[in-house]
């Protein structure tokens, strides 16, 4: 079983919409849960972090983290079509060592 | 505005050259990771370094070196490029809490 599990995609959505993302794992030592966008050609950038079990919410973005069920989930509310682009959820225990998802590309219809 | 910043955007090498990867982060940050990324594969560390003259092997070290002689830089080589090598070069630095901040990435092309 793959330490962290992410459907590539693409996921199509109209604008307006609400995006559900989601991420599996299988390390319960994981405490650390991340949210990256990636824009085409750039590097990822941090849109969310959680530490442990929980929700955040910024803005648009909600994070969602059931430790219970290994598994988050990233909620994207009124989509816009600036919001196209890789969602990567990412992990750590805490040691330095970061997994990284695959990736999700969500493309917002206009 | 914390920042990794990348030499280079875009590079096209040719095989058998040795190739150097610069990355400079302003955040006082003790991590520093070299990461490729290829379509279909997802990010894969190749080597990172938890401080200076520090380095350890990540998932993909094979035909890949690294420096850090200084806090701020940490440097990838390619010692023969091959065009298996042709990827998108992700650098990134850490804090402690593990949130990772990237630069903007290098898409090599080995030719």
């Amino acid at each position: 079983q793959k330490e962290v599990e992410q459907d590539p995609g693409p996921l199509s959505v109209p604008e307006g919409a609400i995006v559900s993302l989601n991420c599996t794992y299988s390390n319960s030592a994981f405490q650390y849960f991340m949210w990256y966008r990636q824009y085409s050609r750039k590097g990822p950038e941090l849109l969310m972090y959680t530490y442990s079990s929980g929700n955040k919410e910024d803005g648009r973005f909600t994070a969602q983290v059931d430790k219970s069920s290994k598994y988050i989930s990233l909620f994207i509310r009124d989509s816009q079509p600036s919001d196209s682009a890789t969602y990567l959820c990412a992990m750590s225990g805490g040691d330095d060592k970061i997994i990284f998802g695959k990736g999700t590309r969500l493309h917002i219809l206009p | 505005d914390v920042k990794v910043t990348q030499s280079s955007r875009y590079l096209v090498k040719r095989t058998g050259e040795k190739v150097f990867l610069e990355c400079v982060q302003d955040m006082d940050h003790e991590n520093m990771f070299w990461y490729r990324q290829d379509p279909g594969l997802g990010l894969r560390l190749i080597y990172f370094s938890y401080d200076v003259k520090m380095k350890e092997k990540g998932d993909i070290p094979e035909g890949y070196s690294v420096s850090r002689e200084k806090k701020e830089r940490f440097s990838l080589i390619l010692e023969s490029a091959s065009t298996n090598q042709t990827s998108m070069y992700l650098c990134a630095s850490s804090r402690m809490d593990g949130t990772i901040t990237f630069g903007s990435g290098t898409r090599l092309t080995v030719v």
